[in-house]
């Protein structure tokens, strides 16, 4: 069974903080991905990877930046944490074979005040 | 115009009813494409893939039109725990095979 685990699930962070989620995969996954989800407007891809030290951008990556160092980890970083980047972020990772299913983590919630 | 578009609902249906959701691509090079569920405050997993013939799990159908660009999932005899959120999803970055595209889901209410 596929796991994908993130190191948090709740996070309260103050404006101009510098932000770290982690996120850990089981299953010997080449790819991983960071996405945000906002009411209304679906999961958005902020950035990938294809293997590690391999970085790809999404569709919203301004303001952040990732780090995969080992094949089952991938950070997402928040250099200067702001207000807008209140959301919740799920971590998801897939095989490069097949038909690229997807597989999530529970999701960070976090809170820029 | 989004790439993968759905309506957003809420349907809100009885128990035992038939329903379906409708989901449009706008990639027709798009190559793989699933049904994704997502529980209130949890993650998405994945509730089926749709072939190009149509398949079906159980109360669950999925259909493929290629020529529309066309995505559906009819659920027949709902139960309260099919509630949840459906969201359509598409491979069709031209530039990377591993990337999907999620439409922003259709939410689905089945009443007592």
């Amino acid at each position: 069974d596929v796991k994908v685990t993130q190191s948090s699930r709740y996070l309260v962070k103050r404006t101009g903080e510098k932000v770290f989620l982690e996120c850990v995969q089981d299953m010997d996954h080449e790819n991983m991905f960071w996405y945000r989800q906002d009411p209304g407007l679906g999961l958005r891809l902020i950035y990938f990877s294809y293997d590690v030290k391999m970085k790809e951008k999404g569709d919203i990556p301004e303001g952040y930046s990732v780090s995969r160092e080992k094949k089952e980890r991938f950070s997402l970083i928040l250099e200067s944490a702001s207000t807008n980047q209140t959301s919740m972020y799920l971590c998801a990772s897939s095989s490069s074979g097949g038909a690229h299913e997807q597989y999530f983590g529970p999701g960070t919630r976090l809170t820029v005040t | 115009r989004k790439e993968v578009e759905q309506d957003p609902g809420p349907f809100n249906v009885p128990e035992g009813a038939t329903v379906a959701f409708n989901c449009t691509y706008s990639n027709s090079a798009s190559q793989s494409f699933f049904w994704y569920r997502q529980d209130c405050r949890k993650e998405p997993k994945l509730l089926m893939s749709v072939y190009s013939s149509g398949n079906e799990d159980g109360r669950f159908t999925a259909q493929l039109n290629r020529a529309s660009q066309y995505i559906s999932l009819l659920i027949r005899d709902s139960k309260l725990s099919d509630s949840a959120t459906y969201l359509c999803v598409v491979n069709s970055r031209s530039g990377s095979a591993r990337q999907l595209t999620f439409g922003s889901g259709t939410q689905l209410t089945v009443l007592p």
